[in-house]
């Protein structure tokens, strides 16, 4: 089956600076990524889709300038939060998909972030 | 819009027992419905899905679900639950346009009592 990873897995890092999570479909080419938050005992909050080579489109709430979203090939998206504070500690989940409506999403493992 | 509810957060059920999730949505046109599990820490793994054609789909790890339209619901059964099946389960709808989202229920946890 399809596989998508996520790097890191985990991640800690400080109050005020940047981290830089990637999402890869390691044997497909991924037309759509998508970018999840899931807070403990949550559901998944969608918070962007990416298409290849074209501007993230982000949910309502969520701060374009705060989640940088860049999707520069079929088969790499990547997630950095900038200036991260305390309440941005949460767990990151990357998806890709081959299609568009109805295709299946295929899901990373997810990057923990705690940021102190 | 399209939505999911999921009822009952949280499932307990014996070893062996039958397992059931119930799921329920919204839609104006059919849906594209999934059901994900997810162990902790972890990403999303698909179970199953029905897109078109028969109502009665059968997944991995012996778990099935059928679309039942009058009743708009997408239940996840399996006729007898393991250990391993303790996890985190979603439902999910596409949103019936070419965004390609999924529109996740609130999740239940699944437990199994030796």
């Amino acid at each position: 089956g399809a596989v998508v990873s996520q790097h890191p897995s985990r991640v800690i890092c400080k109050s005020g600076t940047s981290v830089k999570i990637e999402c890869r479909s390691l044997d497909f080419q991924a037309t759509t990524m998508f970018w999840y938050r899931q807070f403990p005992k949550q559901s998944l909050m969608l918070m962007a889709t990416s298409n290849e080579g074209s501007k993230a489109t982000y949910e309502q709430g969520v701060e374009k300038d705060k989640f940088l979203i860049n999707h520069a090939s079929l088969t790499l998206s990547t997630l950095t939060v900038t200036s991260a504070h305390p309440e941005d500690s949460s767990f990151y989940i990357c998806s890709a998909s081959a299609r568009l409506a109805g295709g299946e999403q295929y899901f990373g493992p997810g990057t923990r972030l705690t940021v102190t | 819009a399209q939505s999911v509810t999921q009822l009952g957060s949280h499932v307990s059920v014996s070893e062996g027992a039958l397992v059931l999730l119930r799921c329920n949505y919204s839609s104006s046109v059919p849906p594209y419905l999934f059901w994900y599990v997810q162990y902790p820490n972890q990403g999303l793994q698909l179970l199953l899905k029905y897109t078109t054609g028969a109502t009665l789909v059968k997944g991995i790890n012996g778990f099935e679900a059928e679309f039942k339209k009058s009743e708009t619901s997408f239940h996840l059964t399996k006729p007898s639950a393991h250990m391993s099946d303790a996890a985190e389960y979603f439902c999910a709808v596409s949103e019936v346009s070419n965004t390609g989202k999924l529109i996740f229920g609130q999740g239940t946890t699944l437990q199994v009592k030796p």
